[in-house]
This record gives C-alpha cells, structure tokens and sequence, in this order.
C-alpha cells in the first residue's frame, strides 16, 4: 500500500473488555514494530517483528498485552481485560529492511483507545 | 534503562525566529534520528545521523550528532508557520538493538 495504515482510528471500551487493533504495514517491508503513545509524550516501544518472527517483546507492559504477525505481513495488537491506563494512542511503524534502528520507520497515524 | 531527553519541552518563535532543540542520551548511541509530529498526525522521519561530530542540513534544518555520540540538536533557521509541530529525536537503546528509545519532545509552536 502507500503508507502504514491502522484500524479501528478510534476505539472506546469499558474496562475489563478485550480490544484488538490492526496494523497494514507498506507493502514488502520486513519489520513491523508496535508503539504506545500517551498524550504529550513520544512513542514508546512496545515489541516489533521481523516478518514473523517476534524476537523483542521486553515493551509489552503486561502480559495482557500481545502481538502477532502470522503470515509477515498484517500485524494485531490485542489488550485483554483493558485498564483505564491502558488508554493511549497505539502507532505502528515498518521499515523496508531487516538492519535494526538504522532503517527509517514510517508510522501509520494511529489508534485512539479510551478505556471507560 | 536508557533515558533520552529533550529540552525545552515548549517552544514559542515569532515567525522568522531562530529555533533550537537538544537531546541528550543517557547512553551513547550508534545513532540518532529525528521525528515530526504535526498537531493531530504521526510521526514522520526527518534524519538520521550515524558519526560522531556529523552535521547535515535540509534547507532551513541544521542536524548536529555530539563528538561523543550522546547529544544532538536540531536547530531551524528562519521560523516558518509550517514548522509547527513536535521533534522528536530518538536512538537505539543499545548496538544491534532493533528499539529505538524517544524523547518526550520539543512542541514548537509559531506565532505569525
């Protein structure tokens, strides 16, 4: 595709629900990488994927959090029994190689979830 | 961990201006790449500096790496309306490592 693309934009959930968020990245890129961004703040790393493979997941704030990428393409991020403080912006980001922080990233813009 | 920081968190130019942001590592870095964020959108790749001492410009962007590979600035000349945005400068937390750690970011706001 021409860019990252991510869905739903925005999400609203009652606590203790389950949410799952989907990433498209650009098309051929072999790393996919989730972020959280709370207002005001810069992108925190939450886990990446090299096609498949899921090598870091050390961001992940809990183990309520989790990531998949089954075919090294579209990605999910799924957050069971959300939390108030999980309500943030969640980015995904690819980049074209697999040669680490030095690929450029592109960010899709995002997804809103507010936890009630 | 490694901690980035920037400084300062807020940025008031009247347009024309001179602007300046540091970033500063706890760690030092194998780079350092810097990141706009337009109000409402995502962020977008500016650079990325790899040498000690580097300096690279785009246009009215100056970009400086630190001689010690743990500080960086991003200074813009002449202010314009469509700098409005955050920077953001981020590096990795260690060699090899695939994350990159960002700062909380400098929010430049210009006053036509």
């Amino acid at each position: 595709g021409a860019g990252v693309s991510q869905s739903p934009r925005y999400k609203v959930t009652k606590r203790g629900q389950d949410v799952t968020l989907r990433c498209d990245p650009i098309s051929s890129h072999a790393t996919l990488y989730w972020y959280q961004q709370a207002l005001g703040q810069g992108p925190e790393f939450l886990t990446y994927f090299n096609y498949e493979a899921q090598p870091d997941k050390s961001g992940l704030p809990s183990d309520r959090f989790s990531a998949e990428r089954p075919e090294g393409s579209i990605s999910t991020l799924t957050i069971q029994r959300t939390e108030q403080r999980d309500s943030a912006m969640y980015r995904c980001a690819s980049s074209p190689g697999v040669g680490g922080s030095t690929d450029t990233q592109y960010f899709g813009p995002g997804t809103r979830l507010t936890v009630l | 961990g490694q901690q980035v920081m920037q400084i300062p968190q807020y940025q008031h130019v009247q347009e024309g201006e001179d602007f300046t942001t540091y970033c500063n590592s706890s760690t030092t870095l194998s780079n350092i790449q810097w990141y706009k964020q337009r109000p409402g959108g995502h962020p977008v790749f500016l650079i990325q500096l790899v040498k000690s001492g580097e300096v690279k410009k785009q246009k009215r962007l100056t970009f400086q790496f630190g001689e010690a590979k743990k500080n960086s600035s991003l200074h813009i000349t002449a202010t314009q309306t469509t700098d409005v945005g955050t920077y953001f400068c981020a590096g990795p937390p260690g060699a090899g490592s695939y994350q990159l750690t960002f700062g909380k970011g400098t929010k430049l706001s210009v006053i036509p």
